[in-house]
C-alpha cells in the first residue's frame, strides 16, 4: 500500500541553522505531495505541496522538491527561527483519491 | 465560517460511554473529511463524505464508529462504547474540492481521553 516514511526527531536545532527533514514515500502511481505543520495546541496547516515530478513547493522560507527517482520530498529551510518549532508531517495524495497518507511526523525545536 | 470549527475541544469519557464528537466545516466546502491522530503519531483516515454522502468509510476502526453527515454541512462523529484505544485526537477537514491532492484545511481538532 502508499506509505510515507519520515525521519525521527525530535531535531533541535539553533536558531538560523539549516533545517533539513527527509521524508520518502511509497506508491502505485504518481501522487501529490505535501508538507503539514501543527503548532502546540493548533491544528495542522498546509505548509507547501507539489503535485509531479521535480515541482518545488515553497513557502515561508520553506521548500521541498519532488524527486521521483529517489521518491524524495525533503524539507528544507536555510535559516530557522523559534517560532519554526512545531511538528512537521509528510503526507501523499493519490491522483484520483480522497484521501490523505502521512508520515508519524518529525518533532521541530529550534533554540535562541 | 472562517475556518473549520470542531467541539468540544476536549472531552474525558468513561469506557463504555457513548461520544459525539462535531464537525463544522467551512460554508460551502463539499468534502469533509475525519481523521485520527493517536499520540506521537500522524493522523489515520477515517472517513470521507461528499455533501452528504459518505463515500469511504473504510478507515473506520470498528462498528462503534459511526459518522454521519445529513444536510452535507455539519458532521459528527459517534463512537459507542468507548474503549481506552479510542484515546486520540480526531480531525475533521474540509475542502471544496472534490481530490485530496489539492490539500484541505484541517480543523483543531477534538481530544478523546477514555478512562
Amino acid at each position: 500500500g502508499n506509505s510515507v516514511t519520515q525521519m525521527e526527531g525530535p531535531v533541535t536545532l539553533s536558531e538560523e541553522a539549516f533545517l533539513t527533514i527527509n521524508c520518502t514515500y511509497t506508491a502505485t502511481g504518481y501522487p501529490s505531495l505535501f508538507w503539514y505543520v501543527q503548532y502546540p495546541g493548533e491544528g495542522l496547516q498546509l505548509l507547501l505541496k507539489a503535485t509531479k515530478a521535480d515541482d518545488k513547493g515553497s513557502n515561508k522560507g520553506f521548500e521541498a522538491t519532488y524527486r521521483k527517482e529517489t521518491t524524495s520530498f525533503h524539507l528544507e529551510k536555510g535559516s530557522v527561527q523559534v517560532s519554526d518549532s512545531a511538528v512537521y508531517f509528510c503526507a501523499l495524495a493519490m491522483e484520483y483519491g480522497n484521501k490523505l497518507v502521512f508520515g508519524a511526523g518529525t518533532i521541530l525545536r529550534v533554540k535562541s | 465560517g472562517a475556518g473549520v470549527s470542531q467541539s468540544p475541544r476536549y472531552k474525558v469519557a468513561k469506557r463504555g460511554q457513548d461520544v459525539a464528537l462535531r464537525c463544522d466545516p467551512i460554508s460551502g466546502h463539499v468534502s469533509l473529511f475525519w481523521y485520527q491522530q493517536a499520540l506521537g503519531q500522524g493522523p489515520e483516515f477515517l472517513t470521507y463524505f461528499q455533501n452528504e454522502a459518505q463515500l469511504d468509510k473504510s478507515g473506520l476502526p470498528s462498528d462503534r464508529f459511526f459518522a454521519e453527515r445529513p444536510e452535507g454541512s455539519v458532521s459528527t462523529l459517534k463512537i459507542q462504547r468507548t474503549q481506552q484505544e479510542d484515546s486520540a485526537v480526531y480531525l475533521c477537514a474540509s475542502s471544496q474540492l472534490l481530490r485530496a491532492n489539492y490539500g484541505y484545511t484541517f480543523g483543531s481538532g477534538t481530544r478523546l481521553t477514555v478512562v
